[in-house]
This record gives C-alpha cells, structure tokens and sequence, in this order.
C-alpha cells in the first residue's frame, strides 16, 4: 500500500532559528497536506498543495509540492515558542478508496526561548 | 469557526464495557472520517462516510467496531467490547466533496482508556 516517510521524527531549535521537514510517498500523490497538532487538541490543517511545483505560503510558514509528485516540503522562517507541537504531512494519490488521507507519523518540534 | 465537535473528551472505562464516541460533522459537509492516533501507529483511519453511506471502513475491527451515520449531523464510533489495546485517541474529520482538493477538519478527539 501507499506509505508515506516524514522527516526528521523531531527537532530541538532555538527560537529565531528556521525549521525544515519533508514527506515522501512511494507512489505518486495528487494532493499534500500540512497539519499542526498542539497537545490535546486535533491536527489543524496549515496548508493545502494541489499541484506538482506549487509553492504557498501561510505567514511564516511555505510549503512545497514536488515537481516528482512523491514529496513535499514544509518550512518555518523565524520560529517562535508556539511553534512547538506536532507536524503532519498527509497526501491522497490516485486511485483506491477517494477521499482517503495518509498521513506521515509526525515532526516533532520544540522550541527553545 | 465552524469546527467538528466530538463528545466525551476523555472516556475512562473498564475492559469489555460498550463505548459510544459521537462526532458533529461540520454543516453542509458530506465526508466524515474516523482516525485512531497512537504513539506507536500515529494516525489511522478506521472507517469513512460520503453522504452518510460508509464507503470504507476496512481500517476497523469488524468483530467489535461499529460506525454509523444516522444523519447528517451524526456520526458515531461503537466499540464493543472493548479492550485495553483499544485504548487511543480517536478523532472525527469532516470535509466536502471527495478526491483531490478537499481537505479534511479534526475535532479535538475522544481520549480513550480501557483499563
């Protein structure tokens, strides 16, 4: 089955500092997702990748679809203590069960003040 | 914001106990899923809902898991009985349309222990 791969499993930073992750499918993907997950709460979606080569951004945050179709790119400039939490990369490919999300198992990051 | 409701927050129960989590889909959404979050397994999908038809619910136990959809504004996740390896979190998502291009919406989830 489709199988996604999120890295790094986590990251300790200094705030100021900027934040990079990345998912990769082993099939090809038509859609990527960016999920923020704080304690006790459900992910939130950040960002939404439709297209091979997209790149948008939501305040400090930028994600990247990949011209491969089987990856995506998350970055954070800047990063501030809320930062902290957990990061999930979900994508949907072609064919099988529609509507059906992946979801990486998580970056999880912390920030230093 | 509209937001996906989900109720009990936290479920403490002993082993073989029946438990009901609900979910409030968002208005005017037509999917609605049903994940399993562990540490060990991160999220997992166990069932999935267009139009309140379920249309895939192969991540789920069948001999003691039940999701249903009794209307639009319902869904529900029966466990029974449960188990202590039942023991997760587990969250409703709500979203429109399907395939490509509609993301999905969590609610803050059911924290769940069978002891």
């Amino acid at each position: 089955g489709q199988q996604l791969n999120q890295n790094p499993q986590s990251m300790f930073i200094q705030e100021g500092e900027d934040v990079s992750m990345n998912c990769t499918s082993s099939s090809i993907f038509n859609t990527w997702l960016w999920y923020k997950q704080d304690p006790g709460e459900g992910p939130v979606l950040l960002i939404a990748l439709y297209k091979a080569g997209e790149l948008t951004s939501n305040g400090r945050l930028t994600a990247q679809f990949g011209i491969t179709r089987k990856d995506s790119f998350l970055n954070i400039s800047a990063s501030i203590p809320s930062d902290v939490g957990i990061y999930f990369c979900a994508g949907r490919g072609y064919g099988g069960s529609q509507g059906n999300l992946i979801f990486g198992k998580g970056t999880k990051l912390s920030v230093k003040p | 914001d509209a937001r996906v409701t989900q109720t009990p927050r936290h479920k403490v129960t002993e082993m073989g106990q029946e438990v009901t989590m609900r979910c409030q889909p968002i208005l005017g959404h037509n999917t609605v899923f049903w994940y399993r979050q562990t540490m060990m397994q991160g999220l997992e999908l166990l069932a999935y809902f267009r139009n309140r038809a379920p249309l895939d619910d192969s991540g789920m136990p069948k001999d003691r898991f039940s999701a249903e959809m009794p209307d639009a504004t319902l869904a529900t996740l029966k466990i029974q009985p449960s188990e202590p390896r039942d023991s997760a979190v587990y969250f409703c998502a709500s979203g429109l349309g399907q395939g490509k291009g509609q993301p999905q919406h969590f609610g803050d989830g059911t924290r769940l222990s069978i002891l």
